[in-house]
């Protein structure tokens, strides 16, 4: 049973800067099956990145997605007010798991 | 547009059944498979479990938090996908979520917008 473990848990940045938020895997995942989403509270959650790097119709270029094996980053380059929320990595196919999440909150 | 709207939550005492819909709309629903997942209430998200589509055997895969008191069925004719819980525990109160996938070893890139299931005597 693969275990995500996202962090940091919190991430307190402001407007403009940049966030990198990390997932790690507790053994090896095929980077076809690697997935961030975005969550806002009371919605549902937003695919942001599939394939650990490709990014999801819809999704602003300020979103990127790198990694390999047992390490993945989410990379936000420049903080917009709509991306303060909380973030997933997920491993899909048979038995999907998520991390526990990343929450990027307003410094 | 791609819809999903999930309905029958509500509060159910310890032990009984409940049954959630899902109602899709905007594409052909029998082409696709469709996964259920859940969050309780201020904690992370959960994969509950998934039908494939007929295509491909219109099979199911559960968690084993689930497996053997959730069913997932789904009505083609009618573009519903459904989650029969039974047993339900205390731990099962959580928003619960249908999402498309276009097959199983695929992220979900549409969801519903949940429905409360609490679970409470």
């Amino acid at each position: 049973e693969i275990v995500l473990t996202q962090s940091p848990g919190t991430l307190s940045l402001s407007p403009g800067e940049r966030a990198t938020l990390s997932c790690r895997a507790s053994q090896s995942v095929s980077s076809s099956y690697l997935a961030w989403y975005q969550q806002k509270p009371g919605q549902a959650p937003r695919l942001l990145i599939y394939g650990a790097s490709s990014r999801a119709t819809g999704i602003p270029d300020r979103f990127s997605g790198s990694g390999s094996g047992t390490d993945f980053t989410l990379t936000i380059s420049r903080l917009e007010p709509e991306d303060f929320a909380v973030y997933y990595c997920q491993q899909y196919g048979s038995s999907p798991r998520f991390g526990q999440g990343t929450k990027v909150e307003i410094k | 547009e791609v819809q999903l709207v999930e309905s029958g939550g509500g509060l159910v005492k310890p032990g009984r059944s409940l049954r959630l819909s899902c109602t899709a709309s905007g594409f052909t629903f029998g082409d696709y498979a469709m996964s259920w997942f859940r969050q309780a209430p201020g904690k992370g998200l959960e994969w509950v479990g998934f039908i494939r589509s007929k295509a491909y055997g219109g099979t199911t895969e559960y968690a084993a938090s689930v497996k053997g008191r959730f069913t997932i069925s789904r009505d083609d004719s009618k573009s519903i996908a459904y989650l029969q819980m039974n047993s339900l525990k205390t731990e099962d109160t959580a928003v619960y979520y249908c999402t498309r996938l276009v097959v199983v070893t695929a992220p979900a890139a549409y969801w519903g917008q949940g429905t409360l299931v609490t679970v409470s005597s």
